[in-house]
């Protein structure tokens, strides 16, 4: 499974957005780019996913570069409630795959009221 | 409402013990999965399961296993075997095994040693 790069945590203000990097170069052309985000003593939870185009949704929006070596999960209005690991996360299609996450370290976001 | 409830939230295990830990889900998914997370670090596969009646080993199986009798529960079981099973462990589901199908995981059982 191809490997992604986050940093390792953001800072934001609460009401402005917060555009979240992820760096996947060697992601193949049927990787599918997932991101969810987890609370201190919960579970993941699944906010956004996309292939090729922009995707929007009512947490976020997920924007991918054109050579899809990179996108960027953005949260229009960061929240108190925002403030989680994110995880970038690639998964392939194809015959062998087994449906599992590959969860990296992820990006600690905080929020500042 | 729809989801998955793992129960119990806290467990503590004695030495040589073996311990169960539930996965219920009513989302009608046919995939259940198994994770262990250690502190400050991501999700590991430990079991997964397409279909009723088949499971397959994850990643880090040893120590542990699994049943799937009905679809909607998928116990998991840390053996004595688990020779270091404090962590966060957690349960999740999927419509089916494709790539673009979300997981929905429930709240996590802390398992720690007595």
């Amino acid at each position: 499974d191809a490997k992604t790069t986050q940093p390792n945590s953001m800072e934001s203000n609460e009401e402005e957005p917060v555009h979240l990097p992820c760096n996947h170069s060697t992601i193949s052309g049927t990787d599918y780019i997932h991101w969810y985000r987890q609370l201190p003593s919960q579970g993941p939870e699944y906010v956004i996913h996309g292939l090729t185009s922009n995707v929007n949704n009512r947490m976020a929006s997920l924007a991918i570069a054109e050579d899809r070596k990179s996108s960027t999960l953005i949260l229009h209005r960061a929240t108190l409630r925002d403030a989680a690991v994110y995880y970038c996360i690639l998964r392939a299609l194809g015959s062998s795959n087994t449906g599992k996450l590959i969860f990296g370290q992820g990006t600690t976001l905080q929020v500042k009221p | 409402d729809g989801g998955i409830t793992q129960s119990p939230k806290y467990l503590f295990r004695k030495e040589g013990q073996n311990v169960t830990l539930s996965c219920e889900q009513n989302l009608n998914h046919d995939a259940m999965y198994w994770y262990r997370q250690d502190p400050g670090q991501g999700l590991r596969l430990i079991y997964y399961s397409q279909i009723v009646n088949d499971f397959q080993k994850g990643d880090i199986a040893e120590g542990y296993s699994v049943s799937r009798e009905k679809k909607e529960s998928f116990p998991l079981t840390v053996t004595s075997a688990q020779k270091n099973p404090t962590a966060f462990y957690l349960c999740a589901s999927s419509t089916a095994d494709l790539s673009n199908q979300p997981q929905h995981f429930g709240d996590g059982t802390r398992l720690s040693i007595l």
